[in-house]
């Protein structure tokens, strides 16, 4: 039990566009989702929280006008790069939570931008 | 915030050999989970454990929360177990999670 998947797991797109990744909770309602980003070698940063049907509480310094979340249901949840530049290019991982403590967390979605 | 070091930083193993991971805070906790995030990127959830001892198989760990830190023992080391280990905190009641900085362990044969 317990299972978060994301998709799409690599992407690579050009400077400039937009890229949507989805987080899903496969065997239960989350109803907190969470979205970190992780640079080679370094630790997991958390950028946002998002509950369901509520906006999403992000952390200081992540700019929410670039990172859009959505979390439209209680099992899925996306984060939307918009206007994505190479400095975006990183590791971005979900998680979900909601009925303990314990977050659960997804495979990752690798970004490049070119 | 809250600060979450982990030590050591890097570790080199022979099979079989055991290790004792450790993860400091800076402050009260009321959540406390070790992960381990193997060479493709996914975390697997490891121990909850805001306090007191665990064990799982080769792995146990233990949360000494008024001295405000924890450790994670893995014992008869295997390939397999190679990876970086994380410690991540909780405080308050939103929780979120802090990450620490990390072990980077390697287990060679």
């Amino acid at each position: 039990g317990a299972v978060v998947s994301q998709h799409p797991s690599r992407v690579i797109c050009k400077s400039g566009t937009s890229v949507k990744i989805e987080c899903r909770s496969l065997d239960f309602q989350a109803t907190t989702m969470f979205w970190y980003r992780q640079f080679p070698k370094q630790s997991l940063m958390l950028m946002a929280t998002s509950n369901e049907g509520s906006k999403a509480t992000y952390e200081q310094g992540v700019e929410k006008d670039k990172f859009l979340i959505n979390h439209a249901s209680l099992t899925l949840s996306t984060l939307t790069v918009t206007s994505a530049h190479p400095e975006d290019s990183s590791f971005y991982i979900c998680s979900a939570g909601g009925f303990t403590d314990t977050q659960y967390f997804g495979p990752g979605t690798r970004l490049t931008v070119l | 915030g809250i600060q979450v070091e982990q030590s050591p930083p890097d570790l080199i193993l022979q099979e079989g050999a055991n290790s004792t991971l450790r993860c400091n805070f800076s402050d009260s906790v009321n959540n406390l989970q070790w992960f381990h995030q193997n060479p493709w990127g996914q975390l697997i959830n490891l121990f909850y454990i805001p306090s007191g001892t665990k064990q799982n198989g080769r792995l146990s760990a233990t949360t000494v929360a008024t001295e405000r830190y924890s450790l994670l023992y893995i014992s008869s080391s295997q390939t397999t177990d190679s990876g970086v280990y994380f410690c991540a905190v909780g405080t308050g009641t939103a929780s979120k999670l802090t990450f620490g900085t990390g072990t980077r362990l390697q287990v060679t044969l």
